[in-house]
C-alpha cells in the first residue's frame, strides 16, 4: 500500500486561503468517505482536524474545511493565521489488507 | 479526559526485541479499536497496526508484518506492541492512537515514545 500523495509544501500570507491536496486511488480515498486530516506542530503529537472528508471535531476552528472529488481529497484553511504553520497529513481507510494509509505530509508556511 | 501514555521505548541493537505499552484512561477502553502509528526522525507518519476493540481482529503494515504483534489487555486498559527482529529503519517515535468508532479516524493520540535501533 503506497502512501497517499500530498504536496511537500504550501505557503500563504496571513488572511489568505490555502488548499492541500491528497491523492489516492479508488481503493482508498476514492472508495470511502473515511478521509481524515491531522495537524502536527514540531515535537507534538498529531491532532485530528477533519474526519469523514468534511466533518470537524468539536473545538476545531471553522476555518478548516474538507472536501473530496474522485480520488483526491482536499483540506482548505481560510483566514490563514500564524498558528496554522505546521505539518498536515491526510489519512484514509483502504480496502487493502493493511486497512489504513497516511499521506506523505505537507508543510504549511505562513509568510 | 482521554489520556494515552506510551512507554517502553529506548535504544536497542538490530535484531533484538522491545515491547511498547500504551496506558489508556478517560474512556471505555474495551469499546474502541486502537492503533500504533510511527514517525521516523524528520519523516512523515506511517500507520503500523490496529487491533479491534476485543482484540480478535488485527492488521499490520507490510513493513512490520511478521515481526511486530499488536495486542491489548482490556482488564488493564493497556495496548501493547511487541517488536521483534528490529531493524535500523524501525527507528521512530511510536504513537498509540484511539480510533473513533464509525468514522475510522484517530481522535486521540499519546505523546509518543522514541525507539532507536542502533548498534
Amino acid at each position: 500500500q503506497s502512501a497517499l500523495t500530498q504536496p511537500a509544501s504550501v505557503s500563504g500570507s496571513p488572511g489568505q486561503s490555502i488548499t492541500i491536496s491528497c491523492t489516492g486511488t479508488s481503493s482508498d480515498v476514492g472508495g470511502y468517505d473515511y478521509v481524515s486530516w491531522y495537524q502536527q506542530h514540531p515535537g507534538k503529537a498529531p491532532k485530528l482536524m477533519i474526519y469523514e472528508v468534511r466533518n470537524r471535531p468539536s473545538g476545531v476552528s471553522n476555518r478548516f474545511s474538507g472536501s473530496k472529488s474522485g480520488n483526491t481529497a482536499s483540506l482548505t484553511i481560510s483566514g490563514l493565521q500564524a498558528e496554522d504553520e505546521a505539518d498536515y497529513y491526510c489519512s484514509s481507510f483502504t480496502s487493502s489488507y493493511t486497512r489504513y494509509v497516511f499521506g506523505t505530509g505537507t508543510k504549511v508556511t505562513v509568510l | 479526559q482521554v489520556q494515552l501514555v506510551e512507554s517502553g521505548g529506548g535504544v536497542v541493537q538490530p535484531g533484538r526485541s522491545l515491547r511498547l505499552s500504551c496506558a489508556a484512561s478517560g474512556f471505555r477502553f474495551s469499546s474502541y479499536g486502537m492503533h500504533w502509528v510511527r514517525q521516523a526522525p524528520g519523516k512523515g507518519l506511517e500507520w503500523v497496526a490496529v487491533t479491534s476493540s476485543d482484540g480478535s481482529d488485527k492488521y499490520y503494515a507490510d513493513s512490520v508484518k511478521g515481526r511486530f504483534t499488536i495486542s491489548r489487555d482490556n482488564s488493564k486498559n493497556t495496548l501493547y506492541l511487541q517488536m521483534n527482529s528490529l531493524r535500523p529503519e524501525d527507528t521512530a517515535v511510536y504513537y498509540c492512537a484511539k480510533e473513533s468508532t464509525v468514522t475510522n479516524a484517530f481522535d486521540y493520540w499519546g505523546q509518543g515514545t522514541l525507539v532507536t535501533v542502533s548498534s
